[in-house]
């Protein structure tokens, strides 16, 4: 159990639709980031919230966006769903400042499939 | 090019046995952190292991162990005494970034299966 949550679990969109993925941060922790892993691959960084801001984002278009809440709760939204998109998401938690072993802890994800 | 390579995409082990899963990245930063999670069937990425770049000893956790060869950017996990509840992907990543910001490379991974 890392303490990261995240809902829902399973979902199936059509493409075009929009979707909403949740992530509850571990207890203490204050930086976010989310993580896209199709299938066969490993995880590929999207974006990093810290303070309720991004502050880093990796190659991935505009439609992809996110929140991160003053409890440090987070949201990542996909616009115009493509089939592509169809993955497991994953959300990641950290302490920002901490700097030997400055793992990230990730919840279960969110396994999306667009038809 | 690639951050993290892993080249083996699958393993078997022998129960009991010790195996070495391979990774090699790059890097023109001085300071970063190296990595190694595994992921089973559920999907959930669970952290194993941690070695910083200024780390001159290879970094250990119960059965895992980390050989880090720095002048050959290779960070290697060896799992001693394998289990079947080791059967999963395993992952290495790098962690770059400074101050608030960390960005985590990952490798394709490797799917280690420990037979009985």
């Amino acid at each position: 159990e890392t303490g990261v949550t995240q809902s829902p679990t399973h979902l199936i969109k059509t493409r075009g639709q929009q979707v909403t993925l949740r992530c509850s941060s571990q207890s203490g922790h204050n930086t976010v980031s989310w993580y896209q892993q199709a299938l066969g691959q490993g995880p590929q960084f999207i974006f990093q919230y810290y303070r309720e801001e991004e502050n880093g984002r990796g190659n991935f278009p505009p439609r992809f966006s996110g929140l991160q809440f003053p409890n440090y709760s987070s949201e990542l939204n996909v616009n115009a769903l493509e089939l592509d998109d169809s993955a497991l998401y994953l959300c990641a938690s950290s302490r920002a400042g901490q700097v030997s072993g400055n793992t990230i802890y990730f919840g279960e994800g969110s396994w999306l499939t667009v038809v | 090019a690639q951050k993290i390579t892993q080249t083996q995409p699958g393993m078997f082990v022998q129960e009991k046995e010790a195996v070495t899963l391979d990774c090699t990245y790059d890097t023109s930063d001085q300071s970063y952190g190296l990595f190694w999670y595994k992921q089973p069937s559920s999907g959930e990425m669970i952290f194993l292991i941690y070695q910083g770049s200024y780390d001159e000893q290879n970094a250990t956790e119960g059965r895992y162990s980390l050989n880090f060869q720095k002048a050959r950017k290779s960070a290697n996990l060896v799992i001693s005494a394998s289990q079947l509840g080791d059967s999963a992907m395993y992952f290495c990543a790098m962690r770059e970034g400074q101050g608030n910001f960390n960005k985590f490379y990952f490798g394709s991974g490797t799917k280690l299966n420990v037979k009985p």
